[in-house]
C-alpha cells in the first residue's frame, strides 16, 4: 500500500507569517512530487511540482525534496487570507505512474 | 480554453438507479483519470487509462466502470448506485509524470 501522510491540520498562521505544510511517502520508487491547493467547494489547483532532491521556489512558495528522508515540504511565506484552503499533497509512483494523495493540510490565515 | 469538462455538476439518483459521468478534455493529454473524493480523506482513484484503448482498475474501483470512448473521453459509470457512493467525483488528464489537470467536479448523491 503506498501511502503520502499529511498533518490534517488544521493550521492558522496570521497574516504575513511563513506557513509549513509538510508530507511524507513509503514508496521509495516515487520520483514525481506536487502540491495542490483546492479551496473549499472546488476542484483541485496544481501550484508546485518537483523532481529532484532539493529547493524549488515559484514567488511566494517554496517546495522541498528529501528522498532519503521520503519527505516533501510546501512553504508559503507572506501568507494572504487568499491562502486559506486545504493543500494537498501527491506522489507519482510505480510503473503506472499514478498519483497518491494525502488527505490534506487545512490553512487558514488570519488578517 | 476548457481544459478539463465534466458532467453533470450535480446529480441525484436513487438507489439502484445508474448513470453516467461524462469527461472530456482538449489538452491531447494520454493519460485521464477518476477520482472520488470524501470528507477527511482525500482523493481516491477510481480507473485510470494510461492511454487511448487501455483502462486500469484504481484504488477503489468496486461499483465503478469506465470506458475510454477515445483519447477525449472518458466515462464512468455506475450500473446500480448504492448510498455509499455518494461523493464529489473529479476527472483528470495529464501526460505521463507531469502533473494532472482537474475537472470542476460532479457532486453526486444517491438516496
Amino acid at each position: 500500500q503506498k501511502e503520502v501522510e499529511q498533518n490534517s491540520g488544521p493550521l492558522s498562521v496570521p497574516e504575513g507569517a511563513i506557513a509549513s505544510l509538510n508530507c511524507t511517502y513509503s514508496d521509495r520508487g516515487s520520483q514525481s512530487f506536487f502540491w495542490y491547493r483546492q479551496y473549499s467547494g472546488k476542484s483541485p489547483e496544481l501550484i508546485m511540482s518537483i523532481y529532484s532532491n532539493g529547493d524549488k521556489e515559484d514567488g511566494r512558495f517554496t517546495a522541498q525534496l528529501n528522498k532519503a528522508s521520503q519527505y516533501v515540504s510546501l512553504l508559503i511565506r507572506d501568507s494572504q487570507p487568499s491562502d486559506s484552503a486545504t493543500y494537498l499533497c501527491a506522489v507519482n509512483s510505480g510503473s503506472a505512474r499514478q498519483l497518491t494523495f494525502g488527505s490534506g493540510t487545512q490553512l487558514t490565515v488570519l488578517p | 480554453n476548457a481544459g478539463v469538462t465534466q458532467t453533470p455538476k450535480f446529480q441525484v439518483l436513487k438507489t439502484g438507479q445508474s448513470m453516467t459521468l461524462q469527461c472530456a478534455q482538449d489538452m491531447n493529454h494520454n493519460s485521464m483519470y477518476w477520482y472520488r473524493q470524501d470528507p477527511g480523506m482525500g482523493l481516491r482513484l477510481i480507473y485510470y487509462s494510461a492511454s487511448e484503448g487501455t483502462t486500469d482498475k484504481g484504488e477503489v474501483p468496486n461499483g465503478y466502470n469506465v470506458s475510454r470512448l477515445n483519447k477525449r473521453e472518458f466515462s464512468l459509470r455506475l450500473e446500480s448506485a448504492a448510498p455509499s457512493q455518494t461523493s464529489v467525483y473529479f476527472c483528470a488528464s495529464s501526460e505521463r509524470d507531469q502533473p494532472q489537470h482537474f475537472g470542476d467536479g460532479t457532486r453526486l448523491s444517491i438516496l
